[in-house]
């Protein structure tokens, strides 16, 4: 079946670093993949999206390209804030069929 | 636009009780809901999809007469968990499809309810 694999965490940075968290998945056809950012106490929000090979989906300075010949959706940001810290989520689906989760990644950023 | 809220944000019952969250799109209409729940410090766990007019479809191992779920309107589903017990105590998180952007298929969250059963 479909499935997300995140890399572990939790990660640490300091503010004004660089931050990648990696993200792979396995699914027949072309599923679109998102990314997840879920702040302390909350629901989920939709930071960005890619629905098709090589689109790019950014958002507040985050970006993330769908590769298919490595089946690949990192996040990437390139000066992170103390405001980023959460924990992220790469998810895919297949059309209209049900979200498939990464285990999540919590991020930390100290001023 | 494409907004999800929830009642309540917390919730505190006793054991054997019965309690009812409720979900709604506020500025559109879900044909296609889905009830989530999620243990601390993990990844969320899709306990059923909810059609709207029709029963709920619930993903292997969820107690669907535990967990009841109405979706009697398009912008309105409700999950009812009964006989409440301390094991049901989690963060339970509804999301919702808009159908009227054809082709975009990213589901709306609300923001969670947080049930504490004593």
């Amino acid at each position: 079946g479909d499935s997300v694999t995140q890399m572990e965490g939790p990660v640490t940075l300091s503010e004004e670093a660089f931050l990648t968290i990696n993200c792979t998945y396995t699914a027949t056809g072309y599923p679109s993949l998102f990314w997840y950012v879920q702040y302390p106490g909350e629901g989920l929000q939709l930071l960005l999206k890619a629905t098709k090979a090589d689109d790019k989906g950014s958002n507040k300075g985050f970006e993330a390209t769908y590769r298919k010949e490595t089946t690949s959706f990192h996040l990437e940001k390139g000066s992170v804030q103390v405001s980023d810290s959460a924990v992220y989520f790469c998810a895919l689906t297949r059309g209209a069929q049900k979200l498939v989760f990464g285990q999540g990644t919590r991020l930390t950023i100290n001023p | 636009g494409a907004v999800v809220s929830q009642h309540p944000s917390r919730v505190i019952c006793k054991s054997g009780t019965s309690v009812k969250i409720e979900c709604r799109s506020l500025d559109f209409q879900a044909t296609t809901m889905f009830w989530y729940r999620q243990f601390p410090k993990q990844s969320l766990m899709l306990m059923a999809t909810s059609n709207e007019g029709s029963k709920a479809t619930y993903e292997q191992g969820v107690e669907k007469d535990k967990f009841l779920i109405n979706h009697a309107s398009l912008t309105l589903s409700t999950l009812t968990v009964t006989s409440a017990h301390p094991e049901d105590s989690s963060f339970y998180i509804c999301s919702a499809r808009d159908p009227s952007i054809a082709g975009v298929y990213e589901q709306y969250f609300g923001p969670g309810t947080r049930l504490t059963v004593t």
